[in-house]
């Protein structure tokens, strides 16, 4: 069956410091992959997306993610992490069982120490 | 415009009350999607619309009735709900299904 594994529940990382968010993916044919951030109570907003082509994308707010088809894995980068960057990160795909629906994973809570 | 809004931001409802959550978007898009979201988890799809048809309707339970009046609207209507039902209702909005979907700030509703 399709998933997405994330597999760090908690990640905290200094105020300046680079950032790498894990996203491992089960999918047979090639996936469409999304990161999503939320923020407490909020809706979700869309960071960045991976159809096809170059396999390093960027995003909004100086994240990237890069597609390894060989490790089945997206993960989300930034060099350099704002106190603002606190929150939610879903990783996501979009799976094809008769009709496309977003599978996401379970999130990774990034808290920003000073 | 490219942001998908949720009325209302909040709402609390007795088990017998009726109510209804309501969502909009101008942007063009043909698929809208309605998700439930528990505190600590991730989204869980409910229904899916394209073209103002109902798509994908995932097991959810009759008391929750979604409507799609037009291309720009989607609402969902609450009846009998229960304590459980309680969490954020999330409106999201693609082009098309299978594009990447934009969400709303959702509703968070309480059952009481």
């Amino acid at each position: 069956a399709q998933s997405v594994t994330q597999p760090d529940i908690h990640i905290t990382v200094s105020e300046g410091a680079s950032l790498e968010l894990r996203c491992n993916y089960s999918y047979g044919a090639t996936p469409y992959l999304f990161w999503y951030v939320q923020s407490p109570g909020q809706g979700l907003q869309l960071l960045l997306k991976y159809f096809s082509g170059d396999t390093l994308v960027q995003g909004i707010k100086g994240f990237e993610a890069e597609f390894k088809r060989s490790q089945s894995s997206f993960n989300l980068r930034k060099p350099s992490v704002h106190w603002s960057d606190a929150a939610e990160y879903f990783c996501a795909v979009a799976v094809n069982t008769g009709f496309q629906k977003l599978v996401f994973g379970t999130g990774t809570r990034l808290l920003v120490s000073p | 415009d490219t942001e998908v809004t949720q009325t209302p931001k909040h709402l609390v409802m007795g088990m017998t009350n009726k109510k209804s959550l309501k969502c909009e978007q101008h942007m063009g898009h043909r698929a809208m999607y309605w998700y439930k979201q528990k505190a600590k988890k991730p989204p869980e799809l409910m229904f899916v619309y394209s073209y103002e048809k109902l798509s994908i309707n995932e097991s959810v339970p009759s008391r929750f009735s979604p409507e799609c009046p037009n291309s720009s609207l989607l609402n969902l209507h609450l009846h009998a709900l229960q304590p459980e039902d309680s969490a954020l209702y999330l409106c999201a909005s693609s082009l098309r299904v299978g594009d990447e979907q934009y969400f709303g700030p959702g509703t968070r509703l309480t059952v009481t």
